[in-house]
């Protein structure tokens, strides 16, 4: 089964400045879609960037980019400009293509506080 | 477009009662998938719906189950409630089952007592 590995339980980061949430996964599969998804205070789920591991090019949304590294099978999420409503748990999910299963393995979260 | 939306929000149960949790998807989303969420063991996969079909089961036990509708709108069910079955439960749909993003509901808050 995969796995999704995040090694931080929490980060800060001060306002304006970039921070980066690491997240390792593991599995056998060639071809998979890796996401990270943002849960504030309000519990609601909302996506943040996704990356499919056949396409090279690292995904960028606005102020959140992401490091794929493919063979070393890590996934970080950079965030810029950090602003305050960035503060939120951050979690890392895999989802098969081989499969065709539409469920998600997420890891464990990182909690990200932004000091003004 | 409305989001998805789940019903009720909070819930409070006593061990051995039953619950039926609601999950209306995206206009068109045709796939609804649901978790649970812990502070245990995290966020974990229960059941996958399409076309009033399951399509992934999770490692659950049977007293959780689920089903769809014709109209793509979703319920699960778990039965002889145990205290260990706190938890937020989440909602997310898609168009279809593979290569389309998820969106998440807010969740239903479950408390068993």
């Amino acid at each position: 089964a995969q796995t999704v590995t995040q090694s931080q339980p929490e980060m800060s980061v001060q306002e304006a400045e970039t921070v980066t949430l690491s997240c390792t996964y593991d599995t056998s599969e060639s071809d998979y879609y890796l996401f990270w998804y943002k849960q504030p205070p309000s519990r609601q789920m909302i996506l943040v960037i996704r990356q499919e591991a056949y396409k090279q090019q690292n995904a960028t949304e606005n102020r959140f980019s992401v490091n794929f590294q493919k063979a070393a099978k890590s996934f970080s999420l950079k965030i810029s400009d950090s602003q305050l409503g960035d503060a939120a748990m951050y979690f890392c999910a895999y989802r098969s293509v081989q499969t065709g299963a539409n469920n998600l393995f997420f890891g464990t979260g990182t909690r990200l506080t932004v000091i003004p | 477009k409305a989001g998805v939306t789940q019903t009720p929000r909070y819930l409070i149960k006593t061990r051995g009662q039953q619950v039926t949790l609601s999950c209306s998807p995206i206009s068109g989303h045709r796939s609804v998938s649901w978790y649970q969420q812990t502070p245990g063991q995290g966020l974990q996969f229960l059941f996958e719906y399409f076309s009033e079909t399951q399509r992934n089961k999770g490692n659950f036990p049977g007293r959780f189950s689920g089903r769809q509708f014709s109209n793509s709108r979703s319920e699960m069910n778990v039965s002889t409630l145990e205290l260990g079955d706190s938890a937020l439960y989440l909602c997310a749909s898609s168009l279809q089952p593979g290569g389309d993003e998820q969106y998440f509901g807010p969740g239903t808050r479950l408390t068993v007592t």
